[in-house]
């Protein structure tokens, strides 16, 4: 069974911070992997990874994937309190059936 | 581009009633997704259509779920004989051949 590991489950820090979300994975025949910012509403697309060692980039949000070690990071930098939101990781196998595979987010909490 | 939509946005209902839910995807999107979300978890697959084809269904998906995309543009989920622990967030995906885009989704509660 495909599996989605998202850590850690809730972080709070200040506004200004940089922080690093992690996600580690383990699924049958890896196409791609996401990344969703969910705010009280629907997952909103941040990033697709699909090669390893590829910084994907998007103003202060950045993305890394690593196929040997099975897991990706996000990176915020100077973080707003715009960014506090749910940030979910998932996983897609090949053949884009079965839909994605989600771990259970990360609760990311920005204060002033 | 107008995005995903999802009809209703909020559904109370009383065990045992019948709910359908409408997905209206990107317009030039051929496949649709059908997820289920709860409190403090990731969504969960149900169901897969491409174009009007039903290509993969979760084990979640019981016998009283049943989604159909007949012309393959929108699509519908129907849930029979609801139980409380159908109250959920079902959420609804497109795709072309990238990622997958989602819809506001619809909240279902049950009393």
């Amino acid at each position: 069974e495909d599996k989605v590991v998202q850590s850690p489950l809730s972080l709070v820090v200040h506004e200004g911070d940089t922080v690093t979300l992690n996600c580690s994975y383990e699924v049958t025949n890896f196409r791609s992997l996401l990344w969703y910012k969910q705010e009280k509403k629907a997952p909103t697309f941040l990033f697709m990874l699909t090669s390893s060692g590829i910084e994907k980039k998007s103003g202060r949000l950045s993305s890394i994937l690593d196929k040997k070690e099975l897991f990706s990071i996000l990176n915020i930098t100077a973080t707003q309190t715009g960014d506090s939101a749910v940030y979910l990781c998932a996983v897609e196998r090949g053949g884009g059936a079965d839909g994605l595979t989600f771990g259970k987010g990360t609760h990311l909490i920005i204060q002033p | 581009d107008t995005g995903v939509s999802q009809d209703p946005r909020h559904k109370i209902t009383k065990r045992g009633q019948n709910v359908t839910f409408r997905c209206d995807p990107i317009s030039e999107h051929n496949r649709l997704y059908w997820y289920r979300q709860t409190l403090g978890q990731g969504p969960e697959f149900l169901t897969y259509f491409q174009n009007e084809a039903q290509l993969e269904k979760s084990r979640l998906l019981s016998d009283r779920f049943s989604a159909e995309r007949p012309k393959g543009s929108f699509s519908t989920l129907e849930i029979q004989r609801t139980e409380q622990g159908d109250s959920a967030m079902y959420l609804c995906a497109s795709s072309l051949q990238g990622p997958e885009y989602f819809g506001p989704g619809t909240r279902l509660t049950v009393t």
